[in-house]
C-alpha cells in the first residue's frame, strides 16, 4: 500500500525555539494532507487540512501563527510549531488520502517535546 | 456535520475470547466508514472501511465490521483475539464521494490478556 514517512520521528527542543516536522507520501501524490495532534491515551484532533500550493484551513482554536503548515509539492508538506512552549508537547501525526484506493495514509507520527 | 462514539474507552478480554468494540454514528449525509489501529507510539492503520455495496467487511486479520445503516452503527468483532491484537482503535467517519477530513471516535483501548 501507499506510504507516508515524517521526520524527524522524536524531536526535543528548548521552549521559545522553532520546530519543522515533514511530512512525506513516498508512492503516490497527495494534493491534501491532514495534521493531527494526539495527547497521550487520546483520539487524534484535526489542526488543520494542508492543500498543495494554497493556505492551509485551520481548525477551529488552532492557532495559525504558531502551527504554520506549507504544502510546497504534491508529496511534502511541513508543519513548523514556533516560539513552542512545554504545552507544545505531544504526538504530532500526518496523513494523505491515496485516490486510487480510497484510503487515508497515516504517517508514524512526531513526538515533540519542549523543555 | 459527523460524530461519532465509540462506546466502550476499554476492553478487557481474555486470549481467544470473541470482542467487539461498538461504534455508532451519527451525520445528515451518507458516509464512508473506517476502523483504524494504532500500536503504542505509531501511527494508524487501516483495519478496514467500508464504501459501498455489501454491508459486511472483513479484513485480512480476522477482523469484521458491520454498516448497519437503521441503528447508525459500524460496530467491530473478531471471533477469537490474540495477545497482538492489544492497541487502540479508532472508528471514523467523512462524508461520502469526496477526499475529506475524517472524524474520529474518542478511541477503544483493546486489551488482550493471556
Amino acid at each position: 500500500g501507499a506510504v507516508v514517512s515524517q521526520h524527524p520521528s522524536r524531536v526535543i527542543c528548548k521552549s521559545g525555539t522553532s520546530v519543522k516536522i515533514e511530512c512525506r507520501s513516498l508512492d503516490f501524490q497527495a494534493t491534501t494532507m491532514f495534521w493531527y495532534r494526539q495527547f497521550p491515551k487520546q483520539s487524534l484532533m484535526l489542526m488543520a487540512t494542508s492543500n498543495e500550493g494554497s493556505k492551509a484551513t485551520y481548525e477551529q482554536g488552532v492557532e495559525k501563527d504558531k502551527f504554520l503548515i506549507n504544502h510546497a509539492s504534491l508529496t511534502l508538506s511541513t508543519l513548523t510549531v514556533t516560539s513552542a512552549h512545554p504545552e507544545d508537547s505531544s504526538f504530532y501525526i500526518c496523513s494523505a488520502w491515496d485516490r486510487g484506493g480510497y484510503e487515508q495514509y497515516f504517517g508514524p507520527g512526531t513526538r515533540l517535546t519542549v523543555t | 456535520a459527523q460524530s461519532v462514539t465509540q462506546l466502550d474507552s476499554q476492553v478487557p478480554v481474555f486470549e481467544e475470547a470473541p470482542v467487539e468494540l461498538r461504534c455508532n454514528y451519527s451525520s445528515s449525509v451518507s458516509v464512508y466508514l473506517f476502523w483504524y489501529v494504532q500500536y503504542p507510539n505509531q501511527g494508524l492503520q487501516l483495519l478496514l472501511k467500508y464504501l459501498s455495496g455489501s454491508t459486511l467487511v472483513e479484513s485480512i486479520n480476522g477482523f469484521e465490521a458491520e454498516f448497519n445503516k437503521s441503528q447508525t452503527s459500524f460496530h467491530l468483532r473478531k471471533p477469537s483475539v490474540h495477545i497482538s491484537d492489544t492497541a487502540e482503535y479508532f472508528c471514523a467517519v467523512t462524508p461520502s464521494g469526496g477526499y475529506n477530513k475524517l472524524i474520529f471516535g474518542a478511541g477503544t483501548r483493546l486489551a488482550v490478556h493471556p
